[in-house]
């Protein structure tokens, strides 16, 4: 059984350009979630979509991110103009269905903003 | 919100003993508990976890225990090896998926 599935698994790119990442959650799970993590601030939930609807969005930084998932196999978050600050390891994680259920993640995106 | 504090942040023991982490929670309605393994370059794997109906729970090496009354629950691993070196962290959640994390422990594991 494949894991959450992430792409690219490094991005070098240069200040103002813009930036996708890609994730596949585990087939059948309803939630995706997208994490950064830095070494100053840990891991911080940037947003997470149920059923594909977006809902909660408020660790997003600014907007300057922004994160799609226009099905149940495929999400998005895109950066746009990047900047330095924003150089971290991006994880994508998905849960089954399921009132608790644990997070299952990806390999993660290693960002870095020249 | 809920807020998940994780001590110690660096843990070194000798091969074959064992380590003990903590974490406290802040919202007692919090009713799982997860914990996870990330090792170098790697995303987090979940290792084991525990519902707030149980106090404590056991696979091989690893256990958790969970006291809800002081809001507290630990990781603990026995007979170490150099495998189990990595960064741990511990994490809390009401429901609805919103997970809180732990800052995480950086386990060494000498041989």
């Amino acid at each position: 059984d494949a894991g959450v599935i992430q792409s690219p698994r490094h991005e070098v790119t240069e200040m103002g350009q813009e930036v996708t990442l890609r994730c596949k959650p585990i087939s059948g799970h309803n939630s995706l979630f997208w994490y950064r993590q830095t070494m100053m601030r840990g891991l911080e939930l940037l947003i997470y979509f149920n059923n594909n609807v977006p809902i909660d969005d408020s660790g997003m930084p600014e907007d300057r991110f922004s994160a799609k998932m226009p099905n149940a196999s495929f999400s998005t978050l895109k950066i746009q103009p990047s900047e330095p600050r924003d150089s971290a390891v991006y994880f994508c994680a998905s849960s089954p269905v399921g009132p608790i259920d644990t997070q299952y993640f990806g390999p993660g995106t290693r960002l870095t903003v020249l | 919100g809920e807020n998940v504090e994780q001590h110690p942040s660096t843990l070194s023991v000798q091969e074959g003993d064992s380590a003990v982490i903590k974490c406290t929670y802040s919202d007692s309605a919090s009713n799982y508990f997860p914990w996870y393994k990330q090792e170098l370059g790697k995303g987090p794997q979940l290792i084991i976890d525990i519902r707030s109906n149980v106090g404590e729970k056991k696979d091989q090496r690893i256990a958790v225990t969970l006291n809800k009354t002081a809001k507290h629950f630990s990781l603990h691993i026995t007979e170490t090896q150099p495998e189990d070196s990595a960064v741990y962290f511990c994490a809390a959640t009401r429901g609805g998926n919103q997970f809180y994390f732990g800052t995480g422990t950086s386990l060494t594991v000498i041989p």
